[in-house]
């Protein structure tokens, strides 16, 4: 089935240092979707972002849908401790909204 | 709160028993999906209602998993006779009717299912 190739699986970073992950897929698609999860909990939407090229801010948070449409990446600027969780890539591949798939996530630690 | 609710948030069986799940979406939301999650994997989908209309399931969804969502408000998805490889978590999201925004699904905390 469809699969989004998210990188990288983990990161350990320090307090005020900027984070980039990213997410590709042999698939175009019409919707990217960014959420962080912490543990034992349901995915928190971050980000959404909807046309090629869209460049979205959610305070510290930037993401961008890729020109291509098979990609997009999302920066955390400024770190802090409360960043720490898992930050899963989402893509909707139809146009009315329906399943979303998902990467792997990328593991966030930060250290203060 | 108005956020999605999922209710138990745990629940540990013995396996070949059967288990309920239900969802509360928030309220103007018409969309509801269930995923499931394993260990180091993201969400997959399940199954999607509108309404209380069953549009779409996923292979995933094997013979002894069904949805409902009766009244086109909570939703129940019942696995039965379960198996250890159904111990998961079993996550609800909803969104809205309309335009863009239904692409934005908003999830709930997820019910943990641990079958031994």
């Amino acid at each position: 089935g469809q699969q989004l190739n998210q990188s990288p699986q983990s990161m350990f970073i320090q307090e005020g240092e900027d984070v980039s992950m990213n997410c590709t897929s042999s698939s175009i698609f019409n919707t990217w979707l960014w959420y962080k999860q912490d543990p034992g909990e349901g995915p928190v939407l971050l980000i959404a972002l909807y046309k090629a090229g869209e460049l979205t801010s959610n305070g510290r948070l930037t993401a961008q849908f890729g020109i291509t449409r098979k990609d997009s990446f999302l920066n955390i600027s400024a770190s802090i401790p409360s960043d720490v969780g898992i930050y899963f890539c989402a893509g909707d591949l139809n146009q009315a909204g329906t399943a979303l798939i998902f990467g792997k996530g990328t593991t966030l630690s930060v250290s203060s | 709160d108005t956020g999605v609710s999922q209710n138990p948030r745990h629940k540990i069986t013995k396996r070949g028993q059967n288990v309920t799940f239900r969802c509360d979406p928030i309220s103007e939301h018409n969309r509801l999906y269930w995923y499931r999650q394993t260990l180091g994997q993201g969400p997959e989908f399940l199954t999607y209602f509108q309404n209380e209309a069953q549009l779409e399931k996923s292979r995933l969804l094997s013979d002894r998993f069904s949805a409902e969502r009766p009244k086109g408000s909570f939703s129940t998805l019942e696995i039965q006779r379960t198996e250890q490889g159904d111990s998961a978590m079993y996550l609800c999201a909803s969104s809205l009717p309309t335009g863009g925004l239904t692409r934005e699904q908003y999830f709930g905390p997820g019910t943990r299912l641990t079958v031994t």
